[in-house]
């Protein structure tokens, strides 16, 4: 099955900074990669995904940049803002028997952005 | 629009009692997985289900199964509780049951917790 590795696991900055965050893949099959922004006591929301055609996505402030040959993919969050101090997920696509494909997670970022 | 709902929002339980989760999908959405996210990880994937067929199974014991109804809504139920089962469960939902690149949304979750 898929292995996720995410870092870092905490990740402080302050308001107007940049911020990335870095995941690695094992399976070379996997194609599909969605990022999720998780505030405490909330569901994990869908901030952006990015499929294996694509090598770079952008919304807004935040975009995802993907590299197939070394297997991972990153998050970028420019002009950081206190709201987007939550855990951050990343998430690779892992093929199952059936054929058909759930999501293996990273273990997260803490994302916190002093004012 | 809806989102995916679940309930109940919380449960407390004592070892060895059994537990039945539910989830409703988000409209239109025809495949639903659930996973398991102990404190400070990500998401883990149990089960997932496509036009009441299990399309793929996590690694999990025996005593965690499911199903899903001809509405597409899901239950999840977990017998002989342990101490470790303590955790935030989720549901997601998609549009199709190939999972492959298909957003998967999630509900708020369950927070069982076990005595």
């Amino acid at each position: 099955g898929e292995n996720v590795e995410q870092h870092p696991s905490t990740l402080s900055v302050q308001e107007g900074d940049s911020a990335v965050i870095k995941c690695t893949y094992s399976d070379s099959a996997s194609n599909y990669f969605p990022w999720y922004k998780q505030e405490l006591g909330k569901r994990p929301q869908l901030i952006i995904d990015i499929r294996s055609n694509v090598g770079e996505k952008k919304d807004q402030r935040i975009a995802v940049t993907l590299n197939k040959t070394a297997k991972h993919f990153s998050l970028h969050i420019t002009e950081t803002q206190p709201e987007d101090s939550a855990v951050y997920f990343c998430a690779a696509s892992d093929y199952l028997n059936s054929g058909y494909s759930t999501l293996t997670f990273g273990k997260g970022t803490m994302l916190l952005v002093s004012p | 629009d809806a989102g995916v709902t679940q309930s109940p929002t919380h449960l407390i339980k004592t070892r060895g009692q059994q537990v039945t989760l539910r989830c409703s999908p988000i409209s239109g959405h025809k495949s639903v997985s659930w996973y398991q996210q102990v404190l400070g990880q990500g998401p883990q994937f149990i089960f997932q289900y496509y036009e009441k067929e299990e399309r793929g199974r996590g690694n999990f014991p025996d005593r965690f199964s499911a199903r899903q109804f001809p509405n597409y809504s899901s239950e999840l139920n977990v017998n002989a509780l342990l101490l470790g089962d303590s955790a935030l469960y989720l549901c997601a939902s998609s549009e199709t049951g190939t999972g492959n690149r298909q957003p998967q949304h999630f509900g708020d979750g369950t927070r069982l917790s076990i005595l």
